[in-house]
């Protein structure tokens, strides 16, 4: 089945401090989610990207839908002590009953220090 | 927006007891529904979907069983709990072409 590789799978970082985590695939997907969750929290949708070389911006971050489809990276600028979470990529196929069937990556855990 | 609501948020339960999970979605209508398992805080599993009221597909074999009693109600139900049936279980849901949302979540202790 597919899987996704996703990295780092830690990032402590100072405050002010960028980010950069991405994630590959053995395969293509038609869509590429970035999340981010809270300690007891459900994950909350930070970034969709329907369009390969897509590139969308959020507030502080970015993301990126890889020209083959196959790659995705999440920037964060000018890290705040509320970015910390864990990040999830996602990928789908898309498409009628598929839309909410994602394969997710394994997180990075990201630590800021004020 | 869509709001979903599951509960309870913890649970500890003894092996072999049964169990039920309930979710309710508000804000869309004809709703797809999902059950995902999140281990050790890492990445989610998708255990069961459904498209429609009494329409349930399973990911993954397992010891759990998944119902949809109702358009908005979606249900995660085990007749005997295994230790390895531990874990963080979130319902999520798509309405047309909007991403999927989860709810927060209900964690699972089974001793």
């Amino acid at each position: 089945g597919q899987q996704l590789n996703q990295s780092p799978q830690s990032m402590f970082i100072q405050e002010g401090e960028d980010v950069s985590m991405n994630c590959t695939s053995s395969s293509i997907f038609n869509t590429w989610l970035w999340y981010k969750q809270d300690p007891g929290e459900g994950p909350v949708l930070l970034i969709a990207l329907y369009k390969a070389g897509e590139l969308t911006s959020n507030g502080r971050l970015t993301a990126q839908f890889g020209i083959t489809r196959k790659d995705s990276f999440l920037n964060i600028s000018a890290s705040i002590p509320s970015d910390v979470g864990i990040y999830f990529c996602a990928g789908s196929n898309a498409g009628g009953t598929s839309y909410g069937k994602l394969t997710f990556g394994q997180g990075t855990i990201l630590t800021v220090h004020p | 927006s869509q709001t979903i609501h599951q509960w309870p948020a913890t649970l500890v339960q003894p092996v072999g007891s049964p169990l039920s999970l309930e979710c309710t979605v508000e804000g869309t209508s004809n709703p797809n529904l999902y059950w995902y398992r999140q281990a050790a805080g890492r990445g989610l599993q998708l255990l069961f979907y459904s498209v429609g009221i009494g329409q349930i597909s399973s990911e993954v074999p397992q010891n759990l069983s998944a119902s949809r009693p109702q358009d908005r109600q979606f249900i995660l139900s085990s007749k005997k709990l295994l230790l390895s049936d531990s874990g963080f279980y979130l319902c999520a849901s798509t309405g047309g072409y909007s991403p999927l949302h989860f709810g927060n979540g209900t964690r699972l202790t089974v001793t």
